[in-house]
């Protein structure tokens, strides 16, 4: 599982509150990224970073912020949730080996939000 | 922009029964194309990458090739627990650029 923990694995909140997912590695990777996965669409980027306070956005930002003041904990919030967020979240890491490009995937949080 | 299209959706096969998925992709410049499989309720599970067009990769029943435009995944006398969702993603050559940009995936399903 390369060392990769979401929590919690299951949420569910109410419209237009706070809701933040964590993602802890164990492995000192340096990129980590968050997808949301939503049926008829592929796994789809929110965010990366590239390092301790270094992020990024991806194609799905707006709604999501991002924090990582350590390397192993990336944090994904919601400021206020909404029903379009509904979705399940997945962390991943990219293998540092080499010229690596590999991603691998935690297990995943379900976020339901009503 | 990038795409992935993969076909079929989904695909339900006796035990025994060879068959290919198919992934085609555009890609200003391709970086890297990923297989992954999904069991449900997990997160997607590396399988293999390739990177260049003619590059082969194997994996017990599984075999992944690769074209300029497309890439097949062969299930060879494929078993039940071979039944899940297959993946396909690429990443293009864009300097910086991070984004996987993955395809809805095919389900497959293994009858015993």
């Amino acid at each position: 599982d390369a060392g990769i923990t979401q929590s919690p694995r299951h949420k569910v909140t109410e419209t237009g509150t706070p809701v933040t997912l964590r993602c802890h590695q164990t492995e000192n990777h340096r990129y980590m990224y968050w997808y949301r996965q939503d049926p008829g669409h592929g796994l789809r980027l929110i965010h990366y970073s590239y390092g301790v306070k270094d992020t990024d956005k991806g194609e799905v930002s707006d709604g999501y912020s991002v924090s990582r003041s350590k390397t192993e904990d990336f944090l994904l919030t919601l400021e206020s949730a909404t029903s379009s967020q509904t979705s399940v979240y997945f962390c991943a890491i990219r293998a540092d080996r080499g010229s690596s490009d590999i991603q691998y995937f935690g297990a995943g949080t379900r976020l339901s939000v009503l | 922009e990038d795409q992935v299209t993969q076909s079929p959706e989904a695909l339900r096969l006796q035990e025994g029964e060879s068959s290919s998925l198919n992934c085609s992709y555009t890609v200003s410049g391709l970086r890297g194309l990923f297989w992954y499989r999904q069991d449900p309720g997990k997160g997607p599970e590396f399988l293999f990458t390739l990177y260049s067009a003619g590059e082969e990769k194997e994996k017990e029943r599984l075999k992944a090739t690769l074209t300029k435009k497309e890439s097949f995944l062969h299930i060879t006398a494929p078993k039940p627990e071979d039944s899940a969702t297959y993946l396909c993603a690429v990443r293009d050559s864009n300097f910086g650029n991070e984004k996987l940009t993955f395809g809805t995936g095919t389900r497959l399903t293994i009858i015993p």
